[in-house]
């Protein structure tokens, strides 16, 4: 089957725009993690769905940033404002629950801000 | 402190060369994983493991819960295994289990 899907595969903008990231997870799958891996730095976590429960935040780095899954599938990740230092691949991974499964990635999209 | 931490940062090898690559972590954890990130930058799982040892072809992972250490090791080391290799420990938050990640082992192949 499909593995995790991710548009667009790079993405330049200009400081102050908006953009949108988007991550198609595996059918089935109930856990949907946002990453982040600025360059030279290491992979962070930014933003964590599970089900229907109430998303985990805690890796955003600023109110800039949000992100919204519908129907428990496609997630979206919005940066509003962007700013030269949100350059970065963004990475998406789902897993089918929490703890012990396996997280499986997506290609990821290089966000360049210009 | 990291809660991960890898050694070395960077390999070299020569083709053929067994390699090793460490990942200790500081927390109880679940399960740990592998991942490989290729120039392009796409990650690829590896392993997930959470007792003794796996092997996928040439690659093999161990782990040892108590010492909160785990080795992955490339035997008959090829150029296309040229890649960064990551560690990963899911820390709970809540009912989270987002991945922290070590920050990699550059590990470069030579023919």
């Amino acid at each position: 089957g499909a593995g995790v899907s991710q548009s667009p595969s790079n993405k330049v903008t200009e400081k102050g725009k908006d953009v949108e990231l988007r991550c198609d997870p595996i059918s089935g799958h109930t856990a949907l993690y946002w990453y982040r891996q600025s360059l030279g730095q290491g992979l962070e976590f930014l933003i964590y769905f599970q089900g229907n429960s109430a998303p985990d935040k805690s890796g955003l780095p600023s109110d800039r940033f949000s992100a919204e899954r519908t129907g428990g599938s496609v997630s979206t990740l919005t940066i509003q404002r962007t700013q030269q230092e949100d350059s970065a691949v963004y990475l998406c991974a789902s897993s089918i629950g929490t703890g012990r499964y396996e997280q499986y990635f997506g290609p990821g999209t290089r966000l360049t801000v210009t | 402190k990291n809660e991960v931490e890898q050694s070395p940062q960077n390999l070299t090898a020569q083709e053929g060369e067994f390699i090793t690559i460490n990942c200790s972590y500081s927390v109880g954890i679940s399960a740990l994983h592998w991942l490989q990130q290729h120039p392009g930058g796409g990650i690829v799982s590896l392993f997930m493991l959470s007792s003794g040892k796996k092997k996928h072809g040439r690659l093999i992972a161990t782990i040892n819960i108590q010492e909160k250490h785990s080795s992955l090791h490339i035997t008959a080391s090829h150029p296309r295994d040229s890649a960064v290799y990551i560690c990963a420990v899911p820390l709970s938050s809540g009912s989270a289990r987002q991945l922290t990640f070590g920050s990699g082992t550059q590990l470069t192949v030579l023919p």
